[in-house]
């Protein structure tokens, strides 16, 4: 099964700094989308990166994806106190089952 | 819309008995999926469906566990008998399309005492 592993595991910073985490998968990809949680609430869609797309923008946020590395980045710009949350990679595999398969995350602490 | 919907958002039961979890998603979505996250595991993939049809229960962790989805716009996850090893956060996503983005409910906290 196509599964993300996220790189680290656990980050800290100071607000206005930037967060960047980053995305292993071990096959070929259609799409990979990254997801925030925040504690206690169900997971919300950040962005979707198709396989042919390098880099893509959404307000602070920017997602790179290096296919021939098989690996993607999350950098949140300006971070925020309410940032704070974990945030995961899904990658959608090749046969583009519909499935999804969420790793560990990364849980991104932002201090005030 | 008003989003992927679960009931109950909590629920506190004893060992031994049945719990039954609800899910409505988001109309005119195909597939639906249901999670389990804990601590221990994180968020794992129980069962999803296509068109009310289960494509892929290969998470289900035994057969205390079911799963139904009698129309497009409901299902439940039943686990009859409950274990305390159940305690979990149970959600309910669904998406239009295979592969796009999931739309995820807020969750049930499940607690078996």
């Amino acid at each position: 099964s196509q599964q993300g592993e996220e790189d680290p595991q656990a980050l800290s910073i100071q607000e206005g700094e930037n967060a960047t985490m980053n995305c292993s998968y071990k096959t070929s990809i259609n799409n990979l989308q990254w997801y925030r949680q925040n504690s206690g609430r169900g997971l919300v869609h950040l962005i979707l990166i198709r396989s042919n797309e390098r880099e893509k923008h959404s307000g602070r946020l920017r997602v790179t994806l290096d296919t021939s590395k098989k690996s993607s980045s999350l950098l949140i710009t300006a971070s925020r106190a309410a940032d704070t949350a974990s945030y995961f990679c899904a990658p959608v595999g090749s046969s583009n089952t519909g499935k999804l398969i969420f790793g560990q995350g990364t849980t991104l602490q932002v201090k005030p | 819309d008003a989003g992927v919907i679960q009931s109950p958002r909590h629920e506190v039961t004893e060992m031994g008995q049945e719990v039954t979890l609800r899910c409505k998603p988001i109309s005119g979505h195909d597939y639906l999926f249901w999670y389990r996250q804990t601590m221990m595991r994180g968020l794992e993939l129980l069962i999803y469906f296509n068109n009310n049809v289960p494509i892929d229960d290969s998470g289900m962790p035994e057969d205390r566990f079911s799963a139904k989805m009698p129309n497009a716009s409901f299902s439940t996850l039943k686990i009859q008998p409950s274990e305390p090893r159940d305690s979990a956060v149970y959600f309910c996503a669904s998406s239009g399309l295979a592969g796009s983005e999931q739309f995820f409910g807020p969750g049930t906290r499940l607690t078996v005492l």
